[in-house]
């Protein structure tokens, strides 16, 4: 079990240049979501999915697109990159909640930075 | 939105000192989820906390969900240098299925 998988680990983008997160769990969750966070603060909810073809907003969406076209993957888009999303982005998934959940598992993430 | 607040945002402590983080709403909350982030890792998930008044303990930490479901405690008895890090509340908001957390409380020790 490789749990989730966060690539790349580091990425500079210079300002206007668009690139994919890829974020792939391996342990068959519904659950998936994608985080970012900024030095000194808390994690802030980019976008999630509850599964395959579906996909909602979270706090910050601006300026990110997702798609869950499998259980597995759930790749992040910057369209066009701004130095305000040099950050650090964690991607999450979790089993459907139940009274026994056993809370997110988040990737190793990945550090951006735009210049 | 909801907002779970966490106070402190930073305690240092001596090791061996207890140490106690707070999370609290204005509303009240369906869950609570406990997080830890050792510096520059991800965050892992400790412990969800359901019922009005529930109390887990794992080993040194003992999480406490309020009888009113509005706040939330994680305390640490006799601190380790291994308890270093950053945690996190979270609620798991049901309908919206999505994990909103909390300030954090960075917990740094004192050798």
């Amino acid at each position: 079990n490789a749990g989730v998988t966060q690539t790349p680990k580091f990425q500079v983008l210079k300002t206007g240049q668009s690139m994919t997160l890829q974020c792939a769990q391996d342990m068959n969750h519904e659950y998936m979501s994608w985080y970012r966070q900024d030095p000194g603060m808390g994690l802030r909810l980019i976008h999630y999915s509850v599964g395959a073809g579906i996909t909602d907003q979270g706090e910050v969406p601006n300026g990110y697109n997702v798609s869950r076209s499998t259980t597995e993957d759930f790749p992040l888009r910057l369209l066009s990159a701004a130095p305000s999303q040099t950050s650090v982005y964690f991607c999450a998934s979790t089993r459907r909640w139940t009274v026994y959940n056993y809370g997110y598992t988040f990737g190793s993430g990945t550090r951006l930075t735009v210049v | 939105g909801q907002q779970v607040m966490q106070i402190p945002q930073y305690q240092h402590v001596q090791e061996g000192e207890d140490f106690t983080t707070y999370c609290n709403s204005s509303t009240t909350l369906s869950n609570i989820q406990w997080y830890k982030q050792r510096p520059g890792g991800h965050p892992v998930f400790l412990i969800q906390l359901v019922k009005s008044g529930e109390v887990k303990k794992q080993k040194r930490l003992t999480f406490q969900f309020g009888e009113a479901k509005k706040n939330s405690s994680l305390h640490i008895t006799a601190t380790q240098t291994t308890d270093v890090g950053t945690y996190f509340c979270a609620e798991w908001a049901f309908g919206n299925e999505k994990l909103t957390f909390g300030t954090g409380t960075r917990l740094t020790i004192i050798p």
